[in-house]
């Protein structure tokens, strides 16, 4: 069985500071490994998706995660917040490609000015 | 390129009721899959449509149902309803091995 854990619900960062969104993940297979956000009312944006190649992988708006198969992590990161960060944030896992989409129960990212 | 297209936007429907959302994939696209989004949840996956077949299906009762045309748009049918269907119904369309792309969804409201 495939699963993901987002470890905070909520986290707020200030303007211009890092952004940590934590998610740990459980498979039996080699997983596909995604982070979507969604701003209010809106539907879901790729961030960025791991797929068995470079662990560190980048993504649109600054993002990237690690893959760390030891830790069964996948963290999202930013060096620096913007106002427009502020959404919610889901980590994914996929058993292969074409397969449903497991999502966490999503973290809400806020920034302060 | 129009990415997904999904309709109704919003819906309010009552107890008992049966309800119709339609999905217009990605063009290109010929993989349709659907979620329920509670508030306050991650998606669930209910099921997925692929060359006019069910290929997979999530831990939803038969009261959903679905239909995929030649065209690969789609259908999500609930009969039934009930308050704990109301949710954001979220239409996702992919073409292996590429990723997907999300429709805005369907706001259900069931009072």
């Amino acid at each position: 069985a495939q699963s993901v854990t987002q470890l905070d619900s909520h986290v707020s960062v200030s303007e211009g500071t890092p952004v940590l969104l934590r998610c740990n993940y459980s498979s039996s297979y080699s997983p596909s490994l995604f982070w979507y956000v969604q701003h209010p009312n809106k539907g879901l944006q790729l961030l960025l998706k791991y797929t068995s190649a470079a662990t560190l992988v980048k993504g649109i708006n600054g993002f990237e995660a690690e893959f760390k198969k030891s830790e069964t992590s996948f963290h999202l990161t930013k060096p620096s917040a913007h106002m427009s960060d502020a959404a919610e944030y889901f980590c994914v896992v996929s058993s292969n490609q074409g397969g449903k989409l497991i999502f966490g129960q999503g973290t809400e990212l806020s920034v302060k000015p | 390129d129009a990415g997904v297209t999904q309709s109704p936007t919003h819906l309010i429907k009552t107890r008992g009721q049966q309800v119709t959302l339609r999905c217009s994939p990605k063009s290109g696209h010929d993989t349709v899959s659907w979620y329920q989004q509670a508030l306050g949840q991650g998606p669930q996956f209910i099921f997925q449509y692929y060359e006019e077949e069910e290929r997979q299906r999530g831990n939803f009762p038969d009261r959903f149902s679905g239909h995929q045309y030649p065209n690969y748009s789609s259908e999500l049918n609930v009969n039934a309803l009930l308050l704990g269907d109301s949710a954001l119904y979220l239409c996702a369309s992919s073409l292996e091995p590429y990723g997907y792309t999300f429709g805005s969804g369907t706001r259900l409201t069931v009072v």
